[in-house]
């Protein structure tokens, strides 16, 4: 049972490089999104989908792009990396946003 | 204020103890609960749910007290393996998002 897959697990970059932190699903599920977890500061939203081809932004949305081609991947693109974007970056999807949502692994990301 | 607050601690108990976790919520239209587990290192996972009368999953009880806004999550018989840190989770009605606590961090030591 694959559930959230993130990709990939471990990524350094240099300041201003950009990437894309893959996220795929295989719930079927509508809702997507994706957080950010820094120590002290818990989980952020940074964006979310309630569906194919709908996006929003969520608490800390600056500095990254999503798109939702389809109902199984939410990618999250960094534009152009900053150090204070390393944190450990979390995708997760659920039927809804008001429901238990099931995490990816995480992505420990470091820019420097 | 914080849309969800908890205590970060650390609280350090003995195995076999009972240890209970405060969470307060500042909108009063919240209206799903839940607490997750996470791990060191890991993805936060769901723990249980937290219902209107209160409920129970084996040595877990989790109560919502709506008039004061905090929900509770109470351990009996404490486990080395209940080491973790535990995340209060809420979701206000009208929004389609899940806001996360800081979280409380237990060590259950032998």
């Amino acid at each position: 049972n694959a559930g959230v897959t993130q990709t990939p697990k471990f990524q350094v970059l240099k300041t201003g490089q950009s990437m894309t932190l893959q996220c795929a699903q295989d719930m079927n599920h509508e809702y997507m999104s994706w957080y950010r977890q820094d120590p002290g500061m818990g989980l952020r939203l940074i964006h979310y989908s309630v569906g194919a081809g709908i996006t929003d932004q969520g608490e800390v949305p600056n500095g990254y792009n999503v798109s939702r081609s389809t109902t199984e991947d939410f990618p999250l693109r960094l534009l152009s990396a900053a150090p204070s974007q390393t944190s450990v970056y979390f995708c997760a999807s659920s039927p809804t946003g008001r429901t238990e949502a099931f995490f990816g692994q995480g992505t420990r990301l470091t820019v420097v | 204020r914080k849309e969800v607050e908890q205590d970060p601690g650390p609280f350090n108990v003995p195995e076999g103890a009972t240890v209970a976790f405060n969470c307060t919520y500042s909108n009063s239209a919240s209206q799903s609960f839940f607490w997750y587990r996470q791990d060191c290192r890991k993805e936060p996972k769901l723990l249980m749910s937290v219902y209107s009368s209160g409920n129970e999953d084996g040595r877990f009880t989790a109560q919502l007290n709506r008039a004061s806004q905090y929900i509770s999550l109470l351990i009996r018989d404490s486990k080395l393996s209940d080491s973790a840190t535990y995340l209060c989770v809420v979701n206000v009605v009208g929004f389609q998002k899940l806001v996360f606590g800081t979280g409380t961090r237990l060590l259950v030591s032998p």
